[in-house]
């Protein structure tokens, strides 16, 4: 099957400026995450979707990041006016009823690295 | 709320050189406990998982067993391959959703 797929790889902004990241998780995952890892950091869970409904977003800065999944398929994050801390990559994750139910964990897209400058 | 501590890194070893990572959680309930591992330039692959107390996940020659008494999920190789250099990271699975610890990166050397 084909996994989850992201873009752009890599990006490079100024700061204040604005940046979006797409996602398109595996065809019937129902669930979907957006995750940031900072350089030297473990991924931290900035929000998840069921279908798409937002299930938890209580870890996303929402004074600048927006995240939005229409049609409970694809997804895409947004960071606007983005800080120099804002550099990370950013990891979408998705995941089945089933994987979720028996917590099996999640499938990894290969990310988005952001460079805030 | 639900946490991951793994050893600090990095790790150098030499080929073929026995391999332990250690990991410890704290967590209310019963988390799924897993290794993911992210090689160079690639996103988070999952290595093995367990999902109850005392099952051994494995995969790819690495082991590492659910133990509730001592809060661990410590990740072991017999025998260590240059190909394995990567970072690898302990989870917790709680409420739908992975949390991580910091990640340790680990280095072979032939």
């Amino acid at each position: 099957e084909a996994g989850v797929a992201q873009s752009p790889r890599y990006k490079i902004i100024e700061k204040r400026q604005s940046v979006a990241f797409w996602c398109n998780p595996i065809s019937g995952h129902a669930t979907l995450y957006w995750y940031q890892q900072i350089l030297g950091q473990g991924p931290k869970l900035l929000i998840q979707f069921q279908n798409n409904g937002v299930v938890d977003d209580s870890q996303l800065p929402k004074d600048r990041f927006s995240a939005e999944r229409l049609k409970g398929v694809d997804s895409t994050l947004k960071i606007q006016p983005a800080k120099l801390e804002d550099s990370a990559v950013y990891l979408c994750a998705s995941s089945s009823s089933r994987d979720v139910l028996f917590n099996y964990g999640y499938t990894f897209g290969s990310g988005t690295r952001l460079t805030v400058v | 709320g639900d946490s991951v501590t793994q050893m600090e890194g990095p790790v150098t070893l030499s080929e073929e050189a026995f391999l332990t990572i250690n990991c410890t959680y704290t967590a209310t309930g019963y988390p799924s406990l897993f290794w993911y591992v992210q090689y160079p330039g690639e996103g988070l692959q999952l290595l093995l998982k367990a999902t109850k107390a005392d099952d051994k996940g494995s995969n790819k020659g690495f082991e590492a067993t659910y133990r509730k008494e001592t809060t661990s999920f410590h990740l072991e190789k017999g025998s260590v391959q240059v190909s394995d250099s990567a970072v690898y990271f302990c989870a917790l699975s709680a409420d739908q959703k992975l949390v991580f610890g910091q990640g340790t990166r680990l280095t072979i050397n032939p």
